[in-house]
């Protein structure tokens, strides 16, 4: 069964400080890296997907890919309390149409 | 945007208690899904649907049955409520896969099996 393992499980950060989050499918047929974000009470909703080696920027955020090592990470800087949030990243492949989520990261911004 | 409602928001049954939980979604998308939200496991995929009439199997589907009457509407079905079913569920909606997998997700409905 695939799996999609993130690290670390939780991070505090000071505000205005970088947050580095990692993630990693052992499925080989993975294509496509989802990364959601999930505030307390709440529901999770997509910050970024990135599908292509590289690396893709919005705004205070950059998600990191390499499809050889399957492995993707996630970038915020200048951190703030509101970025405080279960981050979730979840692989689907090209033939599927579901989404495998990890077990998440905990971020916690302080002032 | 997306719209995908669900309901209850909050639930308590009894031990052996029938349970059903509802959502709907506006997007006109053809896949939708259950998960459950545990501390410590992500989102765990219970049933999902391809369309009106349809359901699968997701990765934990024990004690749990579903039903899509229709492209709307998805119900998750306990028959017969455990406390190890105490948990937050959510229901998403998909357009179809690979790099339009994206999902929307409803607001969740906690349950608490007493």
């Amino acid at each position: 069964q695939q799996k999609v393992q993130q690290s670390p499980e939780s991070l505090i950060v000071p505000e205005g400080g970088m947050a580095s989050l990692n993630c990693t499918s052992s499925d080989r047929n993975v294509d496509y890296f989802w990364w959601y974000r999930q505030h307390s009470g709440k529901s999770p909703k997509m910050l970024m997907s990135i599908f292509s080696n590289g690396e893709k920027e919005e705004g205070r955020f950059t998600v990191h890919l390499n499809k050889a090592s399957l492995h993707t990470s996630l970038h915020i800087r200048d951190s703030q309390p509101s970025d405080s949030a279960l981050y979730l990243c979840a692989a689907s492949s090209s033939s599927g149409q579901k989404l495998v989520f990890g077990q998440g990261t905990i971020l916690k911004v302080y002032l | 945007e997306a719209a995908v409602t669900q309901s209850p928001r909050n639930k308590v049954a009894v031990t052996g208690g029938k349970v059903t939980l509802s959502c709907n979604q506006t997007n006109n998308h053809n896949n939708m899904y259950w998960y459950r939200q545990d501390t410590g496991h992500g989102l765990r995929l219970i049933h999902y649907s391809y369309g009106a009439g349809s359901t699968e199997k997701g990765d934990i589907p024990d004690g749990y049955k579903a039903s899509r009457p229709s492209q709307e509407n998805f119900s998750l079905i306990l028959e017969l409520a455990t406390p190890s079913q105490t948990s937050v569920y959510f229901c998403a909606s998909g357009d179809v896969g690979g790099a339009r997998a994206e999902q929307f997700f409803g607001p969740g409905t906690r349950l608490t099996v007493l």
